[in-house]
């Protein structure tokens, strides 16, 4: 069956940096477009990036550019997530999910920017 | 970008009710919408992509439907088990999400 499972999470104070990671089980991996989601306490979802299933195409939330990084190793059947220069407002559950309708989630990561 | 503009923000019915949550686009997005049911401390769940298909293993209460830019989530019996928050998504140009419906029973 499907699997995606985030890790990497965890606090970071401002400024700081952190991948996240998202390891892709029970499908082809290197067949599919891969998504970020994150969502911060008590808000609903927000979009980040998505990369194409070669990992040449990539997209990002115009207000993320220039700080988060997506990237894949297919190989590895994992989806990454780099992220920079962090801020209180980033803290948030990170989520990676599968496809443009985004048809399977992982459990999610907590990240919390705080000092 | 384009701006998804979902209602009500919240909504409170009974079993057995019909229930419709509604979601507009700024722009003209064709049929690439997507529903999501996200429970309490759980990671969302699709529901519907494509406007109108179920995904498979969805119980057929639920439904999608359009009209131009106007989308339509219903639920055509409610059931203790539908009492969630729903989103809905864009996704021919980037992604965007609406801002969600909170769906209690009465």
């Amino acid at each position: 069956q499907v699997q995606l499972v985030e890790s990497g999470g965890g606090l970071v104070k401002p400024g700081g940096s952190l991948r996240l990671s998202c390891a892709a089980s029970g499908f082809t991996f290197s067949d599919h477009y891969m998504s970020w989601i994150r969502q911060a306490p008590g808000k609903g979802l927000e979009w980040i990036s998505y990369i194409s299933n070669s990992g040449y195409s990539t997209d990002y939330a115009d207000s993320l550019k220039g700080r988060f990084t997506i990237s894949r190793d297919n190989a590895r059947k994992l989806l990454y997530l780099e992220m920079n220069s962090l801020r209180a407002e980033d803290t948030a559950v990170y989520y990676c999910a599968r496809d443009r309708e985004l048809d399977f989630w992982g459990q999610g990561t907590l990240v919390t920017v705080s000092s | 970008d384009i701006q998804m503009t979902q209602s009500p923000s919240t909504l409170s019915a009974s079993v057995g009710d019909r229930v419709t949550i509604t979601c507009r686009a700024s722009q003209n997005i064709n049929s690439w919408l997507a529903w999501y049911q996200q429970r309490p401390g759980k990671a969302p769940n699709l529901l519907i992509y494509k406007a109108s298909i179920l995904k498979s293993g969805v119980p057929s209460r639920f439904s999608g439907s359009q009209s131009g830019t106007e989308f339509s989530l219903t639920i055509s019996s409610l059931q203790p088990d539908d009492s969630a928050t729903y989103y809905c998504q864009q996704y021919k140009s980037d992604y965007s999400f609406g801002q969600g419906t909170k769906l209690e029973m009465k």
